[in-house]
């Protein structure tokens, strides 16, 4: 089956410093990758996805590229700010009904 | 436009209790999904509507879950009768039909606790 594997949080970081949340994943034929992230009283948003191996998402200053051969897709950014504090979510779909499996979540705290 | 809806936010209830929980979805998607995320653990499928047809169901727990979607559009998750182990976070997501309209859009979720 699929599953999803994400670093557990919670994550503290300073303002402006490099941010890496690692997502594995295991699934059967060839998933389309996504991030979301739920902010604090708020509902899951897409942050950003990809859908083939090599493709880079990108939104809101976040990437991540889709990497078959070690099968990751870890999310990074070159320098978080307060606002990007959050619960982050590895998830990918296969087949047609596009249903999501998700990983646990990453709850990121970024400090002043 | 509006997004994806889901009333109530919060509902405490007790053992033995029944509960419904309702979606509505974005207009004109014909895809809805119910999720669940128990407390620390990850966000899990329940299922899957087109339209009004259950596409798939193989998240669903057990038969005290019965999800309805009438006329193809709002949904509706009942709990019956609800356990403790039930408590959770119940979110709905919708979406389009075709290639590159397959993003799901979730609502903001309702917090059910039962006591």
């Amino acid at each position: 089956g699929n599953s999803v594997t994400q670093m557990e949080g919670p994550v503290t970081l300073s303002e402006e410093a490099f941010l890496t949340i690692n997502c594995t994943y295991t699934a059967t034929g060839y998933p389309s990758l996504f991030w979301y992230v739920q902010y604090p009283g708020e509902g899951l948003q897409l942050l950003l996805k990809a859908t083939k191996a090599d493709d880079k998402g990108s939104n809101k200053g976040f990437e991540a590229t889709y990497r078959k051969e070690t099968t990751s897709f870890h999310l990074e950014k070159g320098s978080v700010q307060v606002s990007d504090s959050a619960v982050y979510f590895c998830a990918l779909s296969t087949g047609g009904g596009n249903k999501l499996t998700f990983g646990t979540g990453t709850q990121l705290k970024v400090e002043l | 436009e509006a997004g994806v809806t889901q009333f109530p936010s919060h509902s405490v209830i007790e053992k033995g209790q029944t509960v419904t929980l309702r979606c509505d979805p974005i207009s004109g998607h014909d895809n809805l999904y119910w999720y669940r995320r128990v407390m620390g653990k990850e966000i899990k499928f329940l299922l899957h509507f087109v339209k009004e047809s259950k596409q798939d169901e193989s998240g669903m727990p057990n038969n005290r879950f019965l999800a309805e979607r009438t006329g193809g559009t709002y949904s509706t998750l009942k709990v019956q009768p609800a356990e403790l182990e039930d408590s959770g976070v119940y979110f709905c997501a919708s979406s389009q039909f075709g290639q590159g309209k397959e993003t799901q859009y979730f609502g903001p979720g309702t917090r059910l606790l039962v006591l």
